[in-house]
Formats: C-alpha cells, structure tokens, sequence
C-alpha cells in the first residue's frame, strides 16, 4: 500500500488569510495527483487533477502546485472564507489503475 | 447534472448479515470505485471495475465481493458482516483509461454493524 500524506491534519484560520497544505507521494512511477474538496454532509468533489511535473492549477482563490520529482503537492487558499471550511483529500496514482488517498487536511475558518 | 446515486444513506445490520450496497451512475462512465472512510484513515479502496463484469482488488478487499453486471450499477457486497465493517462507503465513477479522470462521488452510505 502506497504511503501519501498529508499535512497538517487540521488548521483553523481567520477569514481574509491565506493557507497552504501539503500533500507528500512516493516520487517514484507518478501518473496524477488530484486534489478533493469535502464540504460536511456533502460528496467529495474534485479541484485538479495533475499530471505533469511543474504543473500549476488555478480556480478562483485556490491553487494548486505539483513537484514529482521530490514527490510534493501544496495546495494555497488565498483569502479564505467560511464557506472553504471543509476537509481536503489529496490522492496519488502511480499506475494507470487506482488512486490511493491521504488521511486530508481539516481545514476552518472562523468569521 | 451528473450524479452518483447510492442506495441507502443509513443502515443498521447484525453480525452475520449479507449487505448489499448499490451504486448507480448516470454518466455512461467506464470506471467504478468502491471506497471506505475510517476517521485518521482517509478513503480506502476496497474494490474497482474498468469495465461490466470485470473487478479488481483495491488495497482492502478481505471480507466484500461486488458485482457489476452492468455498465452504471457497481454493487458492493458483504458476505457476512462484522462489527470492524462499521463504516462510510463511497462509491465513485470516473471516464477514460487511466486515473487521470476525476472522481464522482455519490453520497455515502453510512453502515453501522451491531
């Protein structure tokens, strides 16, 4: 079982800053990274998806970076707000075939 | 709006029982994920299908089958269940070759086993 983890475990942050989280890989047979977002009480939905060493995604106030080669995702919120409270999953493939998750970073902001 | 439907968001089975869990996908996807979330353990795999009657193992199969005899409905299945099955289920679908497509979630299926 491959080992991807994520830090921190859980972060509180006031509204208006800014938040970054770490997701660690093997580097080793990389295929994709995807990051999820997992609002409570709700499914988990997708924020990227990445592939290519070097990549960087962008939607709204949140992005991501990727770093195959030293086996490293961060993912940055700019200007959080309440509504980003949610836990984020990050899940590495190194084959072709299935995606193994992390444990996720509970994140919350308070008003 | 694509959707990811699971059968039964709550259930309450005994030691022993046969569980069944079904998931249902209307977006013609060829891939299927059956998930389990533990607190501290982030999602498990225990079982994925590529393609109608075809299964493989994930990273935690002991103790469930499943079954997918068509192309949207990915079943999961637990033979005789135990207490340490107590847990969410996701299912999840996704298109193409490959993991590089994104996963679609249902909504989770929360077991509890007395």
């Amino acid at each position: 079982i491959l080992n991807v983890e994520q830090s921190p475990q859980s972060l509180h942050v006031q509204e208006g800053d800014s938040t970054n989280f770490t997701c660690s890989f093997p580097s080793s047979n990389f295929y994709a990274l995807h990051w999820y977002r997992w609002e409570t009480a709700k499914s988990p939905e997708a924020l990227f998806v990445m592939t290519l060493n070097g990549d960087e995604k962008k939607k709204g106030r949140i992005s991501a970076t990727l770093n195959t080669k030293e086996g490293y995702s961060y993912l940055y919120i700019k200007g959080s707000q309440p509504e980003d409270s949610a836990t984020y999953l990050c899940a590495f493939s190194g084959s072709a075939r299935q995606l193994t998750f992390g444990s996720g970073t509970q994140l919350t902001v308070l008003p | 709006d694509v959707k990811v439907t699971q059968s039964s968001r709550y259930l309450v089975k005994r030691t022993g029982e046969k569980v069944f869990l079904e998931c249902v996908q209307d977006m013609d996807h060829e891939n299927m994920f059956w998930y389990r979330q533990d607190p501290g353990l982030g999602l498990r795999l225990i079982y994925f299908s590529y393609d109608v009657k075809m299964k493989e193992k994930g990273d935690i199969p002991e103790g469930y089958s499943v079954s997918r005899e068509k192309k949207e409905r990915f079943s999961l299945i637990l033979e005789s269940a135990s207490t340490n099955q107590t847990s969410m289920y996701l299912c999840a679908s996704s298109s193409g070759t490959g993991s590089t497509g994104e996963l679609f979630f249902g909504e989770g299926s929360r077991l509890t086993v007395l």
